[in-house]
């Protein structure tokens, strides 16, 4: 089946801009993630979705981060007045349920660069 | 507090030989679950093995075997007979049950086989 996919694989915008992440988890998973990812570093976790509501956003750096889940499926990070220390990769993952310790899989990410 | 130290930033090998990577975890959770992921060039980060904190068995997956030892708080992973396929970044990650499905990744070790 398909696999979690993330949209624009890669976007480039200007510092002060603001942007849309999308993540689409595989199909029937109920948790979202998402991961922020440094060059030469391992990800960093941001916020965590079980169904509509953020069970954890304690990882979002400020309150220019923001992300969405409004049915459940679908999620967008939504970053306002980017700063060029937000160049990143930003990966979604997705897990069948919520329960403790479950497998999470990643898409293929979304590269920003803030110019 | 989690924390996944992988003290090996870069291996290089040729291909055939044997490449162990190191991964030591800490945290105050008595059950909690470990993983290995594999990010090659492509970006996207592919699942290998999870593990939990009641399981010590060693695994092996074709080339693949994991060392799991709760003494020393390593859980580490070996590629047998190594091939340029296996050229990637690996990462280590920890899921604690008190804090909830946040994975907590290591730094990462780049796997280089050369020919």
């Amino acid at each position: 089946g398909a696999g979690v996919s993330q949209t624009p694989s890669n976007k480039v915008t200007e510092k002060g801009k603001y942007v849309e992440l999308r993540c689409d988890p595989i199909s029937g998973h109920t948790a979202l993630y998402w991961y922020r990812q440094s060059l030469g570093q391992g990800p960093e976790f941001l916020i965590y979705f079980q169904g509509t509501g953020a069970a954890d956003d304690s990882g979002l750096p400020n309150d220019r981060f923001f992300a969405v889940r409004p049915e459940g499926s679908v999620s967008t990070l939504k970053i306002q007045r980017t700063e060029r220390g937000d160049s990143a990769m930003y990966l979604c993952a997705s897990s069948p349920t919520f329960g403790q310790g479950e497998t999470q899989y990643f898409g293929p990410g979304t590269r920003l660069l803030v110019l | 507090a989690q924390k996944v130290t992988q003290a090996q930033t870069e291996i290089s090998v040729v291909e055939k030989e044997d490449v162990t990577l190191d991964c030591v975890y800490e945290t105050r959770d008595t059950t909690y679950y470990l993983f290995w992921y594999k990010q090659p060039p492509s970006g996207e980060l592919v699942f290998l093995i999870r593990r939990n904190s009641f399981d010590e068995q060693n695994e092996i997956s074709g080339r693949y075997s994991w060392n799991f030892q709760k003494s020393t708080s390593s859980f580490n992973f070996t590629i047998t007979a190594s091939q340029v396929v296996d050229s990637a970044v690996y990462f280590c990650a920890l899921s604690g049950w008190g804090a909830g499905n946040k994975l907590t990744f290591g730094g990462g070790t780049r796997v280089l086989v050369k020919p």
